[in-house]
C-alpha cells in the first residue's frame, strides 16, 4: 500500500464548476500538507501549504486538511479552463525530514470551456 | 526573482553509460533536492543537500548520487544507466526556515536506450 493515494482521475469538469480533490495517507506523523500544480512538460508548482489540520484559503482555492480521517482535499470554485493540469498532493513529517516529500500519483483535470 | 534552473531540459544515453545533471536554486535557498518522476512510480524523493552536505536520502540505489557546491548550486549524477532510469529528474530548492516549501524545476527529462 502506498502511502498516498490519490484518485489518478482524469476529471472533466464544465467552466465555473467547483472542483473537489483529494487525498488520503497512511502515515499519522504527517504535519504538512501541499497540493502542487503540474502543467505538461512543467515542473511542479506550488498552489497550497498548509501545517496540521484545518483549512486554508487562497483566492479560488481551499485546501482543508483532516487529520483524524488522514484526508486532505483541494477545492476549485470557479474553474477555468486555465486550471486544466495534474493536481498533486504531498505530504512530510519532521520524522521523515521536511524536504522528503510523499507525493499522490496526481489527478489530471481538464474544465471545458 | 529568477526560479529553479535545471540543465540540460532533454537528454538521450545509452545503456551503461553515465550522465550529470544541473540545478542552480532560487537566490537565497540553501536546501537543494532531487526527485524522480515516472509514470508509473511518481514522484519519488533521491536526496537533499543543504550546506555542501546531504541531510536526506531516499531508497535509491548507489549509482545515483549528488553533490552540493558553495554558491547552493547542484548536480546529480547516475552511473551504469539503466532503461528503468528513464524519468523526469526534478529539481526542487527551499528558503531558510524549518519545513519550508519546496519550489521545483522544470526537470530534465533523461531517455536511456
Amino acid at each position: 500500500q502506498k502511502e498516498v493515494e490519490q484518485d489518478p482521475g482524469p476529471l472533466s469538469v464544465p467552466e465555473g464548476a467547483i472542483v473537489s480533490l483529494n487525498c488520503t495517507y497512511s502515515n499519522s506523523a504527517f504535519q504538512y500538507f501541499m497540493w502542487y500544480r503540474q502543467y505538461s512538460r512543467k515542473g511542479p508548482e506550488l498552489l497550497m501549504y498548509t501545517y496540521s489540520s484545518g483549512n486554508k484559503e487562497d483566492g479560488r482555492f481551499t485546501a482543508q486538511v483532516d487529520k483524524s480521517s488522514k484526508y486532505i482535499s483541494l477545492f476549485i470554485r470557479d474553474s477555468q479552463p486555465s486550471d486544466s493540469a495534474t493536481y498533486l498532493c504531498a505530504m512530510t513529517s519532521d520524522q521523515t525530514g521536511a524536504n522528503n516529500l510523499f507525493f499522490g500519483t496526481g489527478t489530471r483535470l481538464t474544465v471545458i470551456p | 526573482k529568477a526560479g529553479v534552473t535545471q540543465t540540460p531540459r532533454y537528454l538521450i544515453k545509452t545503456r551503461g553509460q553515465q550522465v550529470t545533471l544541473s540545478c542552480s536554486p532560487i537566490s537565497g535557498h540553501r536546501s537543494v533536492s532531487w526527485y524522480q518522476q515516472t509514470p508509473g512510480q511518481g514522484l519519488q524523493f533521491l536526496f537533499e543537500y543543504f550546506s555542501e552536505t546531504q541531510r536526506n536520502k531516499g531508497n535509491f540505489p548507489g549509482r545515483f548520487s549528488g553533490r552540493q557546491f558553495s554558491n547552493s548550486r547542484s548536480e546529480m549524477n547516475v552511473s551504469t544507466l539503466e532503461l528503468g532510469d528513464s524519468a523526469l529528474y526534478l529539481c526542487a530548492s527551499s528558503p531558510p526556515g524549518l519545513a519550508s516549501p519546496l519550489h521545483f524545476g522544470n526537470g530534465t527529462r533523461l531517455t536511456v536506450t
